[in-house]
């Protein structure tokens, strides 16, 4: 099985800064990699696969990066709606999820 | 109404069976990966397996071999998970997602399934 590691677990933030999530993963998923935000009481939503690829719809102050093992999610401009947990997921063999970072005020 | 579309809540006693279903489109059914992942309260989200409906193949995490059974039904485009001999931390809201394939993300989910198991 493919572990995923995020970090921070949990980010304190304010409207309008600029945060960055790392998810590793435990060996090389090429760029098979996909960020999700859930708030609660609801279903995941997409936001990027492919590593950086941005999902139709989601603002573009959401950005992935990364291959290989290493990836990060940015996002800039943070927005009240924003606040939130996201998870990465790899897809390069089944699925796996990082255990998630909560963004918090 | 979503693209998944799935049963209700259950209530479980410990050591007995929950069957859950995820009714999706005819384009899902044909094209496309349906897989389960649950999420127990407060935690974080935990692939349990997948099935290429066309193909009737089905994935499952190591964890839930033997316990877990996906099975599909094409005359309705319904995808059933059937999990046995449920523990008390088997208690998880349950989706179903759609993915390209055995392996992809996840463009829709369904609106999840609370299985809580209690005595």
């Amino acid at each position: 099985d493919i572990q995923m590691t995020q970090s921070p677990s949990t980010l304190s933030a304010s409207v309008g800064d600029r945060v960055t999530i790392t998810c590793r993963a435990s060996q090389n998923i090429n760029s098979w990699l996909a960020w999700y935000q859930q708030k609660p009481g609801k279903g995941p939503k997409v936001l990027i696969y492919k590593a950086s690829t941005l999902e139709i719809g989601v603002p573009a102050r959401f950005s992935g990066s990364g291959s290989g093992t290493e990836f990060t999610l940015t996002i800039t401009n943070l927005q009240p709606d924003d606040f939130a947990t996201y998870y990465c997921q790899q897809y390069n063999f089944y699925s796996s999820f990082g255990q998630g970072t909560k963004v918090e005020v | 109404q979503g693209l998944l579309v799935q049963s209700g809540p259950e209530v479980k006693r410990p050591g007995s069976s929950v069957r859950l279903s995820c009714t999706t489109s005819g384009d899902t059914f044909i094209n496309k990966a349906v897989h389960w992942v649950r999420q127990a309260p407060g935690q974080g989200l935990e692939w349990v397996g997948q099935v290429v409906p066309a193909l009737d193949k089905v994935n499952l995490a190591e964890k839930f071999r033997g316990r877990v059974t996906i099975t599909t039904d094409k005359t309705s485009n319904t995808v059933y998970l059937e999990m046995r001999s449920l523990r008390f931390d088997d208690t998880a809201v349950f989706y179903c997602a759609r993915a390209l394939g055995s392996s992809g993300w996840y463009d829709s989910w369904g609106q999840g399934a609370l299985v809580t198991v209690s005595s």
